[in-house]
């Protein structure tokens, strides 16, 4: 079965400032989809960014950028920029690419506190 | 498109009553998910549908927990009886399932809040 980490309990970040949020995963599957989803305290989860594990090239949506190291098996989130509105919980997912397989698995999440 | 609906937003009920939580997903969308949020346990998979049929249901709790998919813009989760340790946030989300870049994405609903006192 895959597993999803998230060492980071709670992070925070300045204002304008750069925060790094990790993910690690354990899969024995080569291919496969990994996700960030952010939830604010509205509690709806909003999707930030995917990374198909084929792709060797890192998925960037404007501010914000993954690293994804396929070998080590970790997915960072890089939040460039940070605004008040990145305030929120971080969850990392995977999903199998295997066709049918739908499950999302998600890590425990990070809280992300923005200071002004 | 309005998005993933979920109704009710916040339910309160007593350990024993019957819970009915609904479900409409986005349009067009041949998957359905149930998710459960709580602190000990996170994020987790109850069920979920491909084309109004469950597929896999090994993530729901136990007999009390059901859920159904009449049609393709409906879908309920139902407890009964309802018990203070099913007290979670439920979340409703759907997808396309295509495996084109991006539309396979899961989309989730506002969730549910049950209180069971």
């Amino acid at each position: 079965a895959q597993t999803v980490t998230q060492s980071q309990p709670e992070m925070s970040v300045q204002e304008a400032e750069t925060v790094t949020l990790s993910c690690t995963y354990d899969t024995s599957e080569s291919d496969y989809y990994l996700f960030w989803y952010k939830q604010p305290p509205s509690r709806q989860m909003i999707l930030v960014i995917r990374q198909e594990a084929y792709k060797q090239q890192n998925a960037t949506e404007n501010r914000f950028s993954v690293n994804f190291q396929k070998a080590a098996k970790s997915f960072s989130l890089k939040i460039s920029d940070s605004q008040l509105g990145d305030a929120a919980m971080y969850f990392c997912a995977y999903r199998s690419a295997n066709f049918g397989n739908e499950k999302l698995t998600f890590g425990t999440g990070t809280r992300l506190t923005i200071i002004p | 498109d309005a998005g993933v609906i979920q109704s009710p937003r916040h339910e309160v009920t007593e350990m024993g009553q019957e819970v009915t939580l609904r479900c409409k997903p986005i349009s067009g969308h041949d998957y359905l998910f149930w998710y459960r949020q709580t602190m000990m346990r996170g994020l987790e998979l109850l069920i979920y549908f491909n084309n109004n049929v469950p597929i896999d249901d090994s993530g729901m709790p136990e007999d009390r927990f059901s859920a159904k998919m009449p049609n393709a813009s409906f879908s309920t989760l139902k407890i009964q009886p309802s018990e203070p340790r099913d007290s979670a946030v439920y979340f409703c989300a759907s997808s396309s399932g295509t495996r084109v870049s991006g539309t396979d994405t899961q989309y989730f609903g506002p969730g549910t809040r049950l209180t069971v006192l």
